[in-house]
């Protein structure tokens, strides 16, 4: 099945730690994207890639970082410089930067 | 800074009824709008996009798009409880996707 995979679906961190979501997607996109939901409020955008090592910030990148080194493959760093990492994580990826976008399904992450 | 405006809700609807759904944009160079359905706790899915000005059908779904007015909408006909969901709007401009904060869509039996 062609899809979008997130691990893991639930995750908690201590504060001061570091940690990474895995993304990956078998459907030959280009694009990938990651966004950050908080309650009640819209997609942020935290960072974007077009192609193979090479990626963009996005709205709200401090705090973050990402790599690119394979196609299907886009995993995001959650520092501890982000002040406030709790939130819902999700992935996505399209063929092109223009076209519609397809979600993984998510990441929670817990700050204890 | 691009923003997309969309009436939080909660929106209630009656069983069968048709549910409006509607979203406006600032960035004018926006070509294509998307509409997706999220429900609680999920990531969101796709459920319809439009790029030309006027109706796009699809099953229940119909979006509507006036660029001139910045203004889009999501009608969904014969609701049912399970439209019941979060619906963010999403216009496409040069850079990627702008998201709403969503409508909260209740569908009630």
């Amino acid at each position: 099945d062609g899809g979008i995979t997130q691990s893991p679906k639930y995750l908690f961190r201590k504060e001061g730690q570091n940690v990474t979501l895995s993304c990956e997607q078998n459907l030959n996109h280009d694009a990938m994207y990651w966004y950050r939901q908080d309650p009640g409020q819209g997609l942020r955008l935290i960072y974007y890639s077009q192609i193979v090592n090479d990626f963009q910030k996005g709205d709200i990148a401090e705090g973050y970082s990402v790599s690119r080194e394979k196609k299907e493959s886009f995993p995001l760093t959650v520092t501890s410089a982000q002040k406030n990492p709790t939130a819902f994580y999700l992935c996505a990826s399209s063929s092109g930067l223009l076209n519609e976008q397809f979600f993984g399904p998510g990441t929670r992450l817990t700050v204890l | 800074q691009k923003e997309v405006e969309q009436n939080s809700g909660p929106l209630s609807v009656p069983e069968g009824a048709i549910a409006s759904l509607n979203c406006t944009y600032s960035d004018r160079g926006s070509q294509s709008f998307f509409w997706y359905r999220q429900y609680s706790g999920k990531s969101p899915e796709l459920i319809m996009f439009i790029y030309s000005n006027g109706d796009k059908e699809d099953g229940r779904f119909t979006a509507q798009l006036n660029k001139a007015s910045q203004y889009v909408s999501l009608l969904i006909r014969d609701s049912q409880p399970s439209d019941s969901a979060t619906y963010l709007c999403a216009p496409q401009g040069a850079d990627g996707l702008t998201f709403g904060k969503g409508t909260h869509l209740i569908i009630q039996p």
